[in-house]
């Protein structure tokens, strides 16, 4: 049975670019959330994806945005890249009110 | 609001030595809290989960955390410490019977484990 699995695991971009973030949930789970986890910090919340929709948002500016596919799937988009963006993002997903399952992780570099 | 505090930023034990990490959370109503691990290049993986049921917690790999309302405490604890604990321990809240949604974490606590 797959975890959560996400793609691409490491990704190095410049300033102002655009990148996008996918993610597949694990089997049978219908959420999927984001969080950005900095260098020495605890994961933050982003957003949560839930029937194709944005159910949940945290304090991250309009530049990060998502989508949820109708096989669960998501993506995360950021665009005008920024120094600070650099961190480790990580997906999680749910079923209801289970606890999240987390994936590995893409280590997003900014030059 | 929910906040998550952990004391400590870095234990370090000695192997066999009994493992203490502590987490004290804000909110105004008991919360679900949630202990989770991380090992180097990974993601985050559940040790336990507390939502409202008994307050002792048995969590994998001998891992147990307690509930106390009184404290506002939910402190991880192992009798005995083995090698590959070594890890990166985040405590986490959610509002109560909110278990899927939006997860607040502390800052994290950095577990070495010396022979």
């Amino acid at each position: 049975d797959a975890g959560v699995t996400q793609s691409p695991t490491h990704l190095i971009k410049t300033r102002g670019q655009q990148v996008t973030l996918r993610c597949s949930p694990k089997s049978g789970h219908d959420t999927v959330s984001w969080y950005q986890q900095a260098l020495g910090q605890g994961p933050q919340f982003i957003f949560q994806y839930y029937e194709e929709e944005e159910r949940q948002r945290g304090n991250f500016p309009d530049r990060f945005s998502g989508h949820q596919f109708p096989n669960y799937s998501s993506e995360l988009n950021v665009n005008a890249l920024l120094l600070g963006d650099s961190a480790l993002y990580l997906c999680a997903s749910s079923l209801g009110q289970q606890p999240q399952h987390f994936g590995d992780g893409t280590r997003l570099s900014i030059l | 609001a929910q906040s998550v505090t952990q004391l400590g930023s870095h234990v370090s034990v000695s192997e066999g030595a009994l493992v203490l990490l502590r987490c004290n959370y804000s909110s105004s109503v008991p919360p679900y809290l949630f202990w989770y691990v991380q090992y180097p290049n990974q993601g985050l993986q559940l040790l336990l989960k507390y939502t409202s049921a008994a307050t002792l917690v048995k969590g994998i790999n001998g891992f147990e955390a307690e509930f106390k309302k009184s404290e506002t405490s939910f402190h991880l604890t192992k009798p005995s410490a083995h090698m590959s604990d070594a890890a990166e321990y985040f405590c986490a809240v959610s509002p109560p019977n909110q278990a899927g949604t939006a997860l607040i974490f502390g800052k994290g606590t950095t577990l070495s484990v010396s022979s």
